[in-house]
């Protein structure tokens, strides 16, 4: 069985403080590793795929990264808005168009 | 370009009443996919199409949940009859052929009494 495994659960940072996501997976051979984010009241935003390890993505002041057992979610100095609740999802090489997403993580940047 | 759809935002109803949330996916997507979440069990996948044909449904909890796909630009996932336990919120999400992303909607949040 696919599993998701997401830390911290909660991440407080002050503005300007960077820190990583973690994402640790178990899957039948992977197809893609997902992170979206998530603002309180809303569905969850697309923000990267990765397919291979080794796979690196930027958008602004975060980067996603992928090994074979996990990816990392860097943010470089946050800002408040930044603030949300960022989940990680695999998908299997035989699970079709299925996700198998992670608990999250919920970040808050303190100005 | 309009997003994915979902309708009501919002449901209050009671124990036992027949509940209809309602999904447009992005025009174009042939892939549609419904998900619940809550604190405990985080977003799981309860069904998906492809082309209008339900796919895996082995994610709906029960006989009292089902869900439909009579066209492309419409889905209804019902529960009947609803259960406190219910209580959620329901996304609907749409990806289109050439990639495996999908796009969310607002979610509806439902309450059952």
């Amino acid at each position: 069985e696919d599993q998701v495994t997401q830390s911290p659960e909660a991440l407080r940072l002050q503005e300007g403080e960077s820190s990583s996501l973690n994402c640790s997976y178990t899957v039948s051979g992977l197809r893609g590793l997902f992170w979206y984010r998530q603002d309180p009241g809303k569905g969850p935003e697309f923000l990267f795929t990765l397919y291979s390890a080794g796979e690196e993505k930027e958008k602004e002041r975060l980067k996603a990264t992928l090994t074979k057992k996990e990816s990392f979610l860097h943010i470089t100095a946050p800002k408040p808005e930044d603030s949300a609740t960022y989940l990680c999802a695999v998908q299997a090489n035989n699970a079709g168009n299925m996700l198998t997403f992670g608990g999250g993580t919920r970040l808050m940047v303190k100005p | 370009d309009a997003g994915v759809i979902q309708s009501p935002r919002h449901e209050v109803t009671e124990m036992g009443q027949e509940v209809t949330l309602r999904c447009k996916p992005i025009s174009g997507h042939n892939s549609l996919f419904w998900y619940r979440q809550t604190m405990m069990r985080g977003l799981e996948l309860l069904i998906y199409f492809n082309n209008n044909v339900p796919i895996d449904d082995s994610g709906m909890p029960e006989d009292r949940f089902s869900a439909k796909m009579p066209n492309a630009s419409f889905s209804t996932l019902k529960i009947q009859p609803s259960e406190p336990r219910d209580s959620a919120v329901y996304f609907c999400a749409s990806s289109p052929y050439w990639t495996d992303t999908q796009y969310f909607g607002p979610g509806t949040r439902l309450t059952v009494l």
